[in-house]
C-alpha cells in the first residue's frame, strides 16, 4: 500500500512569486491535512480538507490556500512569497477506524525564499 | 486556545529507560498521537491514544490520563537509532487537525 506521496520535494523560489504543492494521500484516505514546520515554530497547522471541503483552517494569512480534488488529492498554494515562508511543508494523511484514527505523513516539500 | 508542552531537550544513555512528558490543555480531546522525527525527515507515527491508560507497542509504549492532561512516551532499551524529536499531538476538533507541541530533541549516547 503507497504511503502519502508530496510533490515537489525542493522549491526554491523568489519573493513575490507564487507556488504550488502537491499531497497524494494514501488509497481510502478521503482526510489531507497541511502543515507548516519551521525551527522556531515546530509544526503548525494550515489546514484540513474532507471530500473536498476545507473542514478546519489554522491561523495563517489569507495567502495560503488549498483545495481538494475529487481523487483525495490536494494542493497547497502559497501566493506572494515571502522570506519567512521559507519551511518544510508536509501533509498528513488521516482515517478513522472505530475509536482509532490514523494520521502519516508524507516526506514534505523543503521550499525556500530567497 | 491550545497549550501543548513538552521538554525541549532530552539525553539518555544507550541500553536505558527514557519517559519523555507530555501536557496539554486544549478547548476538546478527541486523542492524542506521538510521532517521531529524525533530523530532515518526516514525522513518523508512533503511538495514539484515546482512552486512559498504557499502550504498549515493542520498545516504545505511550500512557494517558485525560483528566489530568497528560501523556508520556516510554522508550525501553534505547539504540543509538533512537536519537531524534518526538512530538506530542492532540486532535482536539471533529476533523483531523493536529496540534503539536514543539517537539523534544532526544539524544541517545554511548
Amino acid at each position: 500500500k503507497a504511503g502519502v506521496t508530496q510533490t515537489p520535494r525542493y522549491l526554491i523560489k523568489t519573493r513575490g512569486q507564487q507556488v504550488t504543492l502537491s499531497c497524494s494521500p494514501i488509497s481510502g484516505h478521503r482526510s489531507v491535512s497541511w502543515y507548516q514546520q519551521t525551527p522556531g515554530q515546530g509544526l503548525q497547522f494550515l489546514f484540513e480538507y474532507f471530500s473536498e471541503t476545507q473542514r478546519n483552517k489554522g491561523n495563517f494569512p489569507g495567502r495560503f490556500s488549498g483545495r481538494q480534488f475529487s481523487n483525495s488529492r490536494s494542493e497547497m498554494n502559497v501566493s506572494t512569497l515571502e522570506l519567512g515562508d521559507s519551511a518544510l511543508y508536509l501533509c498528513a494523511s488521516s482515517i478513522r477506524t472505530g475509536t482509532n484514527t490514523e494520521a502519516f505523513f508524507g516526506q514534505g516539500t523543503r521550499l525556500t525564499v530567497v | 486556545g491550545q497549550n501543548i508542552d513538552q521538554p525541549t531537550e532530552m539525553t539518555a544513555t544507550e541500553g536505558a529507560i527514557v519517559q519523555i512528558n507530555c501536557t496539554y490543555q486544549t478547548s476538546g480531546f478527541n486523542g492524542l498521537f506521538w510521532y517521531q522525527q529524525h533530523a530532515g525527515e518526516a514525522p513518523t507515527f508512533l503511538s495514539y491514544n484515546v482512552l486512559d491508560g498504557l499502550e504498549e507497542k515493542g520498545r516504545f509504549s505511550s500512557f494517558l490520563s485525560r483528566s489530568k492532561g497528560y501523556s508520556y512516551l516510554l522508550l525501553k532499551e534505547l539504540q543509538m537509532k533512537d536519537s531524534a524529536s518526538y512530538l506530542c499531538a492532540v486532535h482536539s476538533n471533529s476533523g483531523y487537525a493536529l496540534n503539536f507541541g514543539k517537539g523534544t530533541s532526544l539524544l541517545v549516547t554511548p
